[in-house]
């Protein structure tokens, strides 16, 4: 089956430490997402990715990092310099036509807590 | 700048009734879309439906439907005949651009279906 997998599903950080959060899509989509969700909001954009090789930040990527070195897999490094990074974090993918139409997939989430 | 508002933290419904719930929407743009996904408590995103300014009917997809009043700048999903797995997160979203598509979400609406 296609899909979106994250790993962990949950991640505990001691603060100071850089983690990264794993998501694979076999989907063969061209764009892949990362958003942040806080306990009763809605999400927010960290980074995307339209292409292989090429990301943009988003609304709130200070504290975070990314890579696109194959179209499956969009990484997230949660780094030392995020100053409240316990959250819920979602990865998504969509075809990557450009089209306001263009529904985006996700993956199940990992929920990462600072210790 | 897109905005998108729901203004219910919370709503209840009795099993086996319809219920809606709001968004409202602030955008520049000539064309648009909205989009609805429902999180469970498991914390995927799940599509439910779409619907673009121009379209001339309303969306509907099985039980869910959009009722979309574009001189209110509104797009509230119906969802007909509740069920207990109907329980859940309900966001809704606006694709605008910004280099690429990118989603914007409202701080969501929880639905608790009572049996």
């Amino acid at each position: 089956d296609g899909g979106i997998t994250q790993s962990p599903k949950y991640l505990f950080r001691k603060e100071g430490q850089n983690v990264t959060l794993s998501c694979e899509q076999n989907l063969n989509h061209d764009a892949m997402y990362w958003y942040r969700q806080d306990p009763g909001q809605g999400l927010r954009l960290i980074y995307y990715s339209q292409i292989v090789n090429d990301f943009q930040k988003g609304d709130i990527a200070e504290g975070y990092s990314v890579s696109r070195e194959k179209k499956e897999s969009f990484p997230l490094t949660v780094t030392s310099a995020q100053k409240n990074p316990t959250a819920f974090y979602l990865c998504a993918s969509s075809i990557g036509t450009g089209t306001s139409a263009e529904e985006q997939f996700f993956g199940p989430g990992t929920r990462l807590t600072v210790l | 700048a897109q905005k998108i508002t729901q203004t219910q933290p919370g709503m209840f419904v009795q099993e086996k009734e319809a219920v809606t719930l709001d968004c409202t929407y602030d955008t520049s743009d000539p064309s648009y879309g909205l989009f609805w996904y429902k999180q469970p408590s498991s914390g995927e995103m799940i599509f439910l439906i779409y619907q673009g300014s121009y379209d001339q009917q309303n969306a509907t997809e099985g039980r869910y439907s959009l009722n979309f009043q574009k001189a209110r700048k509104s797009a509230n999903l119906v969802i007909s005949a509740s069920q207990l797995g109907d329980s859940a997160m309900y966001f809704c979203a606006m694709p605008y651009w910004d280099s690429s598509y990118k989603l914007i979400f409202g701080s969501g609406t929880r639905l608790l279906v009572r049996p």
